[in-house]
């Protein structure tokens, strides 16, 4: 019975350069939630997707975020153009409801930019 | 704004202590109220959570936490700590659970 699964665990990146970062949620879960953690912060709050659908991306930056959660395959948050400033761990979450009940979140993509 | 306030960025205690972290949070509703743990290179695990009914609520791990209303606080608690308890705690506020604010944690130290 897998967790959610995000991978890859580490990526590095040159400044320039695309990041892709995977997530398959928990099964029979259908909503999907990215955070990112800057370091010695708190989690903060990215986007929320179902199939198919963004059904809240406030938290997204405005230029080179993007994130799809496709009929299938896994959740894609997309990075564009990286800077240093991107360096962070990005984590996945998923619930089978509208996450009232608390998210199980995966173990995380950290994401160097050198 | 939703925030949340986490006023103790370490705590260091003895094994077999009691523990308390503190959480304070400003929200215009009746707010959902969670904790998480997150170990080294880790993921969160939920510890609990508080949505309505009993304002002290259990949760895994021998974890606690009370809801109170009136101080805008949801104080998370455990009678005795093990060093497997060693870890980074974080509170979160949401409206439901979409879009959770989080605390920038506490850093619990288990001293043998």
């Amino acid at each position: 019975n897998a967790g959610v699964m995000q991978n890859p665990r580490h990526l590095v990146r040159r400044r320039g350069q695309e990041a892709r970062l995977r997530c398959s949620p928990m099964k029979g879960h259908s909503h999907v939630y990215w955070y990112r953690q800057l370091p010695e912060e708190g989690l903060k709050f990215m986007v929320y997707l179902q199939k198919e659908n963004i059904i809240d991306e406030s938290g997204m930056p405005k230029e080179r975020f993007s994130a799809e959660f496709p009929k299938e395959g896994p959740s894609i948050l997309r990075i564009q153009q990286v800077v240093r400033g991107d360096s962070a761990a990005y984590f996945c979450a998923s619930s089978d409801t509208q996450g009232n009940y608390g998210y199980t979140f995966g173990s995380g993509t950290r994401l160097t930019v050198v | 704004a939703q925030s949340v306030t986490q006023p103790d960025i370490h705590i260091t205690v003895s094994e077999g202590a009691s523990l308390e972290l503190r959480c304070n949070y400003s929200y215009g509703a009746t707010p959902y109220l969670f904790w998480y743990v997150q170990s080294p290179g880790q993921g969160l695990q939920l510890l609990l959570k508080y949505f309505s009914g009993d304002t002290l609520v259990q949760g895994i791990k021998g974890f606690e936490a009370e809801f109170k209303r009136s101080q805008s606080s949801f104080n998370l608690r455990k009678p005795s700590v093990h060093w497997s308890d060693a870890a980074e705690y974080f509170c979160a506020v949401g409206p439901g659970g979409n879009k959770l604010v989080f605390g920038a944690g506490t850093i619990l130290r288990v001293k043998s």
